[in-house]
């Protein structure tokens, strides 16, 4: 079946660029996701890209999507301690109901 | 304009017990789907509804069954509840029947069975 990994940790300085990274193993994956959880929260959606793109900017998320290698990163520039929390990847087929999730990286932002 | 809502936020009940999950969809959402997320852990698939039938199932059994409603709320039933059914239950909603890139989730309800 369809698995998603990702590394549980990153900790970085403020102001620097973060780099969150995930794999993947569905080669019929359409679209892939990051969302975004706080503490007691959902998830918020952060960006997505569509499986024929290989890049995706907005504002300070650069999203990157090697396909042959299943690999998908987010990069966040200029990273505020706002932005500490747990990011997810999540990818899925044709529904877009039903989507498999990674199980997070704690983003910790370092004044 | 209202995101997808869930009620209650939180609940606590004993092993064996029965639960109901409420579900609100963003409007203009027609498909309700439902995950599970156990601490530490991503979101798992429970089940979608779209025109009041389920039409996608996860791994998971029986015990959780669910119910789409004419407005395209829905609810989510456990029975029999086990102590491993404690965690955060979203609800997720998209338009097109699914097909729309794009899911947005509510805020979850934490359950807590002892």
């Amino acid at each position: 079946g369809e698995d998603v990994e990702q590394s549980l940790f990153l900790s970085v300085r403020e102001g620097d660029s973060s780099v969150i990274n995930c794999t993947y193993t569905d080669s019929s994956s359409t679209y892939l996701y990051w969302y975004k959880q706080e503490p007691g929260a959902g998830l918020q959606l952060l960006t997505y890209i569509f499986s024929n793109m290989d890049m995706k900017q907005d504002q300070r998320l650069t999203v990157l999507l090697n396909k042959k290698d299943k690999h998908l990163s987010l990069r966040i520039a200029d990273t505020q301690t706002g932005d500490s929390a747990i990011y997810f990847c999540a990818e899925r087929g044709t529904n877009a109901g039903k989507s498999t999730f990674g199980d997070g990286t704690t983003l910790t932002v370092k004044p | 304009d209202a995101g997808v809502t869930q009620s209650p936020t939180h609940l606590i009940k004993t092993r064996g017990q029965q639960v109901t999950l409420r579900c609100s969809p963003k409007s203009g959402h027609d498909t309700v789907s439902w995950y599970q997320q156990a601490l530490g852990q991503g979101p798992q698939f429970i089940f979608q509804y779209y025109e009041e039938e389920e039409r996608q199932r996860g791994n998971f059994p029986d015990r959780f069954s669910g119910h789409q409603f004419p407005n395209y709320s829905s609810e989510l039933n456990v029975n029999a509840l086990l102590l491993g059914d404690s965690a955060l239950y979203l609800c997720a909603s998209s338009p097109l029947g699914g097909e729309d890139e794009k899911l947005f989730f509510g805020s979850g309800t934490q359950l807590s069975v002892l």
